[in-house]
């Protein structure tokens, strides 16, 4: 069974600062992963899948890489807004399945 | 396409009512999941779907609950009696699985479910 894991789980940072996020997970025998965004009260939007033959993706300020052979992938947001405030989840299928399974997210607030 | 769909937003219901919450999945997607969201276990997968067949239900918490798909374009999940710790937050998702392992989740804006 996949067990995923997020460090830290909470981070509080001035506007501008980079960050950086961690999700470790212990079945490494993945096909994909996925971070997302969940502003609080609402749904999950997907902001980036990595393929597992995939070592990183890039979309804007948000840069994720993934290291499968040490079950890590981490997410990096470059000069942090306040409008990046929000819960990141970290998404890894079980191996040899496509179905999702949650770590317990990091939340993040960017202070003006 | 607008997304996933899931309604009611909100449900308030007392203890031992029936409560279905419905979701329209992105239309072209075979797979569909229902996760439930909790501040004590995060988010947990109930179940899902696979071309309409019910795949994996073990995350059903209890025979109280049950879920359906009798179309592509709809899903239910149903819970009766209800009881208060039942409370949370259930999501839906639909995923556009076609063999290959590299697909993507999209998540509906979720029901918030308080039984009192």
């Amino acid at each position: 069974k996949q067990e995923v894991t997020q460090i830290p789980a909470a981070l509080s940072v001035p506007e501008g600062e980079n960050l950086v996020l961690n999700c470790s997970f212990t079945d490494s025998a993945i096909y994909n992963l996925q971070w997302f965004r969940q502003d609080p009260g609402k749904g999950l939007t997907s902001l980036l899948l990595i393929q597992s033959s995939q070592r990183e993706q890039t979309s804007g300020r948000l840069n994720a890489s993934l290291d499968k052979s040490s079950g890590r992938s981490t997410l990096y947001i470059a000069a942090s807004q306040p409008g990046d405030s929000a819960t990141y989840l970290c998404a890894v299928p079980s191996g040899g399945s496509y179905i999702p399974t949650f770590g317990r997210g990091t939340s993040l607030i960017v202070h003006p | 396409d607008a997304g996933v769909i899931q309604s009611p937003r909100h449900e308030v219901t007392e203890m031992g009512q029936e409560v279905t919450l419905r979701c329209k999945p992105i239309s072209g997607h075979n797979s569909l999941f229902w996760y439930r969201q909790t501040m004590m276990r995060g988010l947990e997968l109930l179940i899902y779907f696979n071309n309409n067949v019910p795949i994996d239900d073990s995350g059903m918490p209890e025979d109280r609950f049950s879920a359906k798909m009798p179309n592509a374009s709809f899903s239910t999940l149903k819970i009766q009696p209800s009881e208060p710790r039942d409370s949370a937050v259930y999501f839906c998702a639909s995923s556009p699985y076609d063999g290959r392992m590299n697909t993507e989740a999209f998540f509906g804006q979720g029901t918030r479910l308080t039984v009192v």
